[in-house]
């Protein structure tokens, strides 16, 4: 069954350094996200993507936070300066449409620890 | 947004049927309820959909409540694979283009005793 892959599986930086995250999403799927995950609390939700476009996002993506669709496969999350409280684990998700019964596919998650 | 309620954990016994309950009595006509769940170390995945009938796959049964106010999802046969957090979330069936983003809760920590 085709998945969802990301990498690295864990990514260690310094504060205020700039880190990519990657994935590779399902290949016949339009709809892309992005979620977090910190320790011991809820997924949260960052970012939506569809056709090169953000479609939504939340509080938590702020300047500091972009996606990129580089090429026809991968999707990336870029934090610019990274902070303490940044570390967490980052699941990329896909979808095949942004309908309600079109079910997020994720991936494993990196994690991120800033130190 | 529609809230679910759904217990902090529960326990059941390998190989015994399990019914996960969640609560959402302000479920609007267009919200599709929908469970997922998070394996140890793992995203979340998908498990089963459903508007107002009960819905089956191969993972799981959707038993919804004829108002709509409440839904349990069923796993038949649990075995030690299915410890997890469950997660019970409704999502709007949008009129305009849009991907409707899933909004997760601290779901029920579901234990398999051997």
């Amino acid at each position: 069954e085709p998945e969802v892959t990301q990498t690295p599986s864990h990514q260690v930086t310094q504060m205020g350094q700039e880190v990519i995250l990657r994935c590779v999403p399902i290949s016949n799927h339009l709809y892309f996200y992005w979620y977090r995950q910190i320790l011991g609390q809820k997924v949260e939700f960052l970012v939506s993507f569809y056709n090169n476009e953000i479609s939504e996002k939340s509080e938590i993506f702020d300047d500091q936070f972009s996606v990129e669709r580089p090429d026809g496969s991968n999707f990336t999350l870029k934090i610019r300066s990274t902070k303490l409280e940044d570390s967490a684990m980052y699941f990329c998700a896909s979808s095949e449409s942004g309908a309600y019964n079109s079910p997020l596919h994720f991936g494993n998650g990196t994690r991120l620890t800033v130190t | 947004d529609a809230k679910t309620t759904q217990p902090n954990s529960m326990e059941s016994n390998e190989e015994e049927p399990v019914h996960l309950p969640c609560n959402h009595s302000t479920i609007s006509g267009t919200d599709y309820i929908h469970w997922y769940r998070q394996l140890p170390s793992q995203g979340p995945e998908y498990v089963i959909h459903g508007l107002t009938s009960n819905v089956n796959n191969r993972m799981a049964s959707l038993a919804i409540a004829e108002d709509r106010k409440s839904s349990t999802l069923i796993l038949h046969r649990a075995t030690l694979r299915d410890a997890a957090v469950y997660y019970c979330i409704l999502r709007a069936l949008k009129t305009n283009f849009g991907n409707e983003k899933l909004t997760f809760g601290t779901g029920t920590r579901l234990t398999i005793i051997p």
